[in-house]
């Protein structure tokens, strides 16, 4: 069945560093890929997004890479800073599904480092 | 601010109480979901509406019973609930269906006794 789950549960990173947090899916029909951060006492909060037609996609301080033959997504934050520190969560969605066919992964924990 | 509001932000009753969880979006979207978030779970799709209309119900209990009279707002009627509903419950919008990308609450915390 769909699954989407997470490497580490778990991730440490000193202020400044970069911060990679991955992400393994099993849908090879998944045609699009969210992140999302969730910071302590608030709702979801939308990252990026990402096409199976793409490689590769940046955003601000953000990228997030996508390798379609080993089903396997991660997000690169550049020059980690404090406020980074939340659950990072990845989405699937199936192809021909809407919003309504995204699956979660259950989350990484990102802790920054003085 | 998402621009999804979602009241009251903590909720604690009992399992024999009858209660609601409202959600206002200010986005102009179409479509709205609950979800439910548990510790250590990924979120889970309770309920999607579209255009007013429930176009998904993902084996929710009977206990939760949603309502959207318009595109704009949507509640979850909550009644003889049990303590493994406690969660936290999240509303999110998006234009369509189609599109991917969901705004989000801030959530409501919920604690059945």
């Amino acid at each position: 069945g769909e699954s989407v789950g997470l490497h580490l549960p778990t991730l440490s990173v000193q202020e400044g560093d970069n911060s990679i947090i991955n992400c393994a899916y099993s849908n090879s029909a998944s045609d699009y890929f969210i992140w999302y951060k969730q910071e302590s006492g608030k709702g979801p909060q939308f990252i990026i997004d990402i096409r199976s037609n793409m490689d590769k996609r940046q955003g601000q301080r953000v990228t997030v890479l996508l390798n379609k033959t080993v089903k396997h997504l991660s997000l690169q934050i550049a020059a980690t800073q404090p406020g980074d520190s939340a659950v990072y969560f990845c989405a699937e969605r199936g192809s021909g599904g809407g919003a309504d066919g995204l699956t979660f992964g259950k989350g990484t924990h990102l802790i920054i480092q003085p | 601010e998402t621009g999804v509001t979602q009241t009251p932000r903590h909720l604690v009753m009992g399992m024999t109480n009858k209660k609601s969880l409202k959600c206002e979006q200010h986005l102009g979207h179409n479509a709205m979901y609950w979800y439910k978030q548990s510790a250590k779970k990924p979120l889970e799709l309770m309920f999607v509406y579209n255009f007013k209309e429930q176009t998904e119900n993902n084996s929710v209990p009977s206990r939760f019973s949603p309502e959207c009279p318009n595109s704009s707002h949507l509640f979850l009627h909550l009644h003889t609930l049990q303590p493994e509903d406690s969660a936290l419950y999240l509303c999110a919008s998006s234009q369509g269906l189609v599109t991917g990308e969901l705004f989000f609450g801030e959530g409501s915390r919920l604690t059945v006794l």
